[in-house]
């Protein structure tokens, strides 16, 4: 998986509950994504970073907050756990410059009841 | 706003077969797009990357167009194998900065 690790791999929580999910990549890659993949909706982006310390907002980041601190970690905590957040959670890097081909990890999926 | 399209949601054929895989966006100002695969319970493989100054984009028996000005991307997979069975998703720029907005994909079965 490109060097791209992500943890837990599955995780049951109860609602209110915070949460945080690990991306880890080995590649030195500048740009790292978190999606989130529902049955009906596909791919959403939630947060990315261009950068450690920059981050900015994708299409559903209610409810998300992300950090990088690190180059090689980004990660996305979910303040408050609610249903609507059961998903599949897919971090993603990308090497910046002219390269722009994405390379996914194998996904985290969360369960909030 | 960018939307991406895919149809069919559901293809099956026989093996040996040739197909083709339908991605249609609505803003034409995209300076590439991106295809790739998903395994069940897997993330996604990148397959294909075609810029916009590029018509077409091959690998193995993959074979990619885009026509910005028709706001549709094929994908053609020559001789189906059942080792090809999967979820195919495209995916257009969402601004700059390599966000991607997806389609909600193709999943492909190849019955032997």
């Amino acid at each position: 998986d490109a060097g791209i690790t992500q943890s837990p791999r599955h995780k049951v929580t109860e609602t209110g509950t915070p949460v945080t999910l690990r991306c880890h990549q080995t590649e030195n890659h500048r740009y790292m994504y978190w999606y989130r993949q529902d049955p009906g909706h596909g791919l959403r982006l939630i947060h990315y970073s261009y950068g450690v310390k920059d981050t900015d907002k994708g299409e559903v980041s209610d409810g998300y907050s992300v950090s990088r601190s690190k180059t090689e970690d980004f990660l996305l905590t979910l303040e408050s756990a609610t249903s609507s957040q059961t998903s599949v959670y897919f971090c993603a890097i990308r090497p910046g410059g002219s390269d722009e081909k994405l390379f996914f990890g194998s996904g985290t999926q969360l369960s909030v009841l | 706003k960018q939307e991406v399209t895919q149809i069919p949601a559901a293809l099956s054929v026989p093996e040996g077969e040739n197909l083709v895989l339908n991605c249609s966006f609505t803003d034409s100002a995209i300076y590439n797009l991106q295809w790739f695969r998903q395994d069940p319970g897997k993330g996604l493989t990148s397959l294909l990357l075609i810029q916009s100054s590029q018509r077409e984009q091959t690998s193995g028996r993959l074979n990619a167009s885009l026509d910005k000005s028709s706001g549709r991307s094929t994908l053609y997979i020559a001789a189906s194998q059942p080792g090809d069975s999967a979820t195919y998703l495209c995916a257009a720029p969402l601004g700059q900065g390599g966000k991607l907005i997806f389609g909600q994909g193709t999943e492909l079965s190849v019955k032997p």
